[in-house]
């Protein structure tokens, strides 16, 4: 199985609201709702963030939202923090029963 | 609360077999999946497998000839083995539960994963 693909890095201000993209296949992303989002800070555990596309676990901000058009899932998080800056993975259920995660992205917050 | 911690030697040489455990503290392990993550120096994170406490099993099929997942009920621990390791093995080694609730009598199960332990670095070097 391939890894699910995203944006090496991201970027944004205080404020503002960054989207980072996930883009898989038939056989992942886009034939089911079982897509995730977790938080990675330096050397620390990832944390989810997102879990069913767009359900977020109880205690995470309601600043960060999901979203899924055909063969690709999105992350938003908006009114962008400081705290914020940190790696993100995306994570789908495959057709073999199986997970994949995507290879990561970088949020700088500037 | 629900805690997760890896435990297993930190090196190992090529060639040899890596093998880890998770003890689970705070809930029973029967009745959920259990989960290995790695990650490799610098690199994103990649899925090794799960297993549920019944002993069934699912494994990345990159790995799945080199991998086996095992679970003791009485310990409350599950385990990782990867036999015939190299150095692009060395890695943070995660294990992590799925997500779950209840409703109405049935245990639902999700696919993400809840609850990591902090992780356990194993170089692979001679």
């Amino acid at each position: 199985q391939s890894a699910l693909t995203q944006p090496a890095s991201v970027s944004g201000s205080p404020g503002q609201s960054i989207t980072i993209s996930c883009t898989g296949t038939s056989s992942d992303v886009g034939n089911y709702k079982y897509v995730s989002w977790y938080q990675q800070h330096p050397g620390k555990a990832p944390k989810v963030m997102i879990y069913d596309v767009n359900n977020r676990p109880s205690g995470v901000s309601n600043r960060f939202s999901g979203s899924k058009s055909g063969n690709t899932a999105s992350l938003t998080i908006s009114g962008l923090q400081g705290e914020d800056e940190a790696d993100y993975y995306c994570s789908s259920y495959t057709s073999s029963s199986t997970l994949v995660f995507g290879g990561g992205t970088k949020l700088t917050v500037l | 609360q629900v805690q997760l911690q890896e435990s297993g030697p930190g090196l190992v040489k090529p060639s040899e077999t890596l093998s880890l455990t998770c003890t689970v503290s705070g809930v029973s392990i029967s009745s959920h999946f259990w989960s290995w993550i790695r990650q490799p120096p610098g690199k994103g994170l990649e899925w090794i497998g799960y297993i549920y406490s019944s002993g069934s099993t699912n494994y990345n099929p990159s790995l799945k000839s080199r991998v086996t997942i095992s679970v003791d009920t009485s310990k409350n621990q599950f385990s990782l083995k990867l036999n015939s390791v190299a150095a692009a093995d060395t890695a943070v080694y995660y294990c992590a539960r799925r997500g779950s609730s209840w409703y109405e009598g049935t245990h639902y199960f999700y696919y993400y994963m809840d609850v990591w332990g902090k992780g356990t670095t194993v170089t692979v070097s001679s």
